[in-house]
C-alpha cells in the first residue's frame, strides 16, 4: 500500500507564473489537508478537502491560492502568479475519514517549491 | 484559538543519554489529542507518539513516552538511550476531538534535537 505521493518533489518558477502541487492520497483515504512549512518554521494548515468538496479553507490566503480534490485524480494545490513569499515545503496529508473519533494523518514527502 | 509552543529551538544530547522536548498548548478545548512528529532532513513528517486527552496514561512507544500534564497545557517527549538516529526536527501538534468537520493539526515551531556520538 503506497504512502501519500506528492509530485514533483521539488518544483522551480519564476515569479509570475503558475505552480501546481500534487497529492495522491493513500488508497481508501477520501480526506486531504494541505499545509504549509517556511524556513525555519513549523507546518500551518491550509486547507481541508473531502472529494469534490472544500471543508476548511481558513488556512488559504485569500488571493492566488486554490486548491481541489476532483471525484478522479490527486489533489491539486494551485498558486497563480507567485512571488518569493511562496517559497516553501508544501506538504499533504490524508486520512481515511473524519468521524466521531479522529485519525492519524499520513503525510506525504512534501513538495519544495523555490520562487526566483 | 489553539496555540502550540515549544520554547527550545534546539537542543543535543550525547548519544545513549536521555533527552526531554518540552511543548505548551493553549485551548479552552476538554477533548482533543497530542502528538509528537519528528521530521529528519529527508523531511518526511514521521508520527512519534499520540496522546488522547481523556486520557490520564502516559504514551509510550518503545524509547519514546511523553509527560502529559492536562492542568498544566503540558506534554513533553522524553527520548531515552538516544540514538543517531534520532538527530531531526521534533514538533509538538494539537488536534481537536470533534466528529465534524475538520481534524487539522495545530504545530508548534519545532525543536532541532542533535545526537552527538
Amino acid at each position: 500500500n503506497a504512502g501519500v505521493m506528492q509530485n514533483p518533489r521539488h518544483l522551480v518558477r519564476r515569479r509570475g507564473q503558475e505552480a501546481r502541487l500534487r497529492c495522491s492520497p493513500m488508497k481508501g483515504h477520501s480526506h486531504v489537508y494541505w499545509y504549509r512549512q517556511l524556513p525555519e518554521e513549523g507546518l500551518k494548515f491550509m486547507v481541508y478537502l473531502q472529494k469534490e468538496n472544500i471543508i476548511d479553507e481558513s488556512g488559504m490566503p485569500k488571493e492566488r491560492f486554490s486548491a481541489e480534490f476532483p471525484k478522479e485524480g490527486p489533489s491539486i494545490l494551485r498558486i497563480q502568479q507567485v512571488v518569493r513569499g511562496d517559497s516553501a515545503a508544501y506538504f499533504c496529508a490524508s486520512s481515511p475519514y473524519t468521524g466521531v473519533q479522529n485519525t492519524e494523518a499520513f503525510f506525504g514527502q512534501g513538495t519544495r517549491l523555490t520562487v526566483v | 484559538a489553539q496555540t502550540v509552543t515549544q520554547s527550545q529551538p534546539e537542543m543535543s544530547v550525547q548519544e545513549a543519554e536521555t533527552v526531554t522536548l518540552s511543548c505548551t498548548y493553549d485551548t479552552s478545548e476538554n477533548n482533543y489529542y497530542l502528538f509528537w512528529y519528528k521530521q529528519p532532513p529527508s523531511r518526511q513528517m514521521i508520527l512519534v507518539i499520540r496522546q488522547e486527552a481523556y486520557k490520564q496514561q502516559n504514551a509510550t512507544e518503545n524509547r519514546f513516552s511523553v509527560n502529559f500534564q492536562k492542568a498544566a497545557k503540558s506534554f513533553s517527549l522524553k527520548i531515552s538511550d538516544s540514538q543517531l538516529g534520532d538527530t531531526a526536527m521534533y514538533f509538538c501538534a494539537f488536534m481537536k476531538h470533534y466528529g465534524g468537520a475538520t481534524n487539522k493539526l495545530i504545530f508548534g515551531t519545532g525543536t532541532l534535537l542533535a545526537v552527538q556520538p
